[in-house]
């Protein structure tokens, strides 16, 4: 089945450090991807999201690349803030004959922590 | 603003209670989604609506119902069955037929905790 898989965490870094979280997929057919954060004590909210191959999603400084071809949606920050303290989660929407399928296959989730 | 509520916050059981979470939303979203949430574990489904009057099981359901009698509303409820029911608990809505493009909506949680 659809499944998604994230580099395992906790992720700590500094201040103004480079962010990779790294997201690989399995699916048929051409999912759509998303990128979604979680603040302590809340629910998640929509990051970004790409559709289709090749498509960069993008929102906050942060960025993700749908490549097809290696079956990832990496999520990259060129320098991250204190604020960006939260848990990632890398998830795809399967996409069926009838057009599309509005249940979400979430990974585990990454925790990453920025030090001031 | 629309968006989804979803209440209380925190919610303290005793053993052998049945306890009913809320979950509303004013998106005009027809799907409607329950996850628990434990550490370490990421999210997983426990049951999912598509449409008023019907809903389906999703992958942890047993020991907890739900209804949808209303489009706006889909409650959850962890009944005595569910064994180990302390857990973060997030609703969420999308709009079907998409194609997955929209992504979901969801509430800010709620912490249940049994005492």
């Amino acid at each position: 089945g659809d499944s998604v898989t994230q580099m395992e965490g906790p992720v700590t870094l500094s201040e103004e450090a480079c962010l990779t979280i790294n997201c690989t997929y399995t699916a048929t057919g051409y999912p759509s991807l998303f990128w979604y954060v979680q603040y302590p004590g809340e629910g998640l909210q929509l990051l970004l999201k790409a559709t289709k191959a090749d498509d960069k999603g993008s929102n906050k400084g942060f960025e993700a690349t749908y490549r097809k071809e290696t079956t990832s949606f990496h999520l990259e920050k060129g320098s991250v803030q204190v604020s960006d303290s939260a848990v990632y989660f890398c998830a795809l929407s399967p996409t069926s004959s009838q057009g599309g399928s509005e249940k979400l296959v979430f990974g585990k989730g990454t925790k990453l922590t920025v030090n001031p | 603003d629309g968006g989804i509520t979803q209440s209380p916050k925190y919610l303290f059981r005793k053993e052998g209670q049945n306890v009913t979470l809320s979950c509303e939303q004013n998106l005009n979203h027809d799907a409607m989604y329950w996850y628990r949430q434990d550490p370490g574990q990421g999210l997983r489904l426990i049951y999912y609506s598509q449409i008023v009057n019907d809903f389906q099981k999703g992958d942890i359901a047993e020991g907890y119902s739900v209804s949808r009698e209303k489009k706006e509303s889909f409650p959850l409820t962890v009944t005595s069955a569910q064994k180990n029911p302390t857990a973060f608990y997030l609703c969420a809505s999308t709009l079907p037929g998409t194609g997955g493009n929209y992504g979901y909506t969801f509430g800010s949680g709620t912490r249940l905790t049994v005492v």
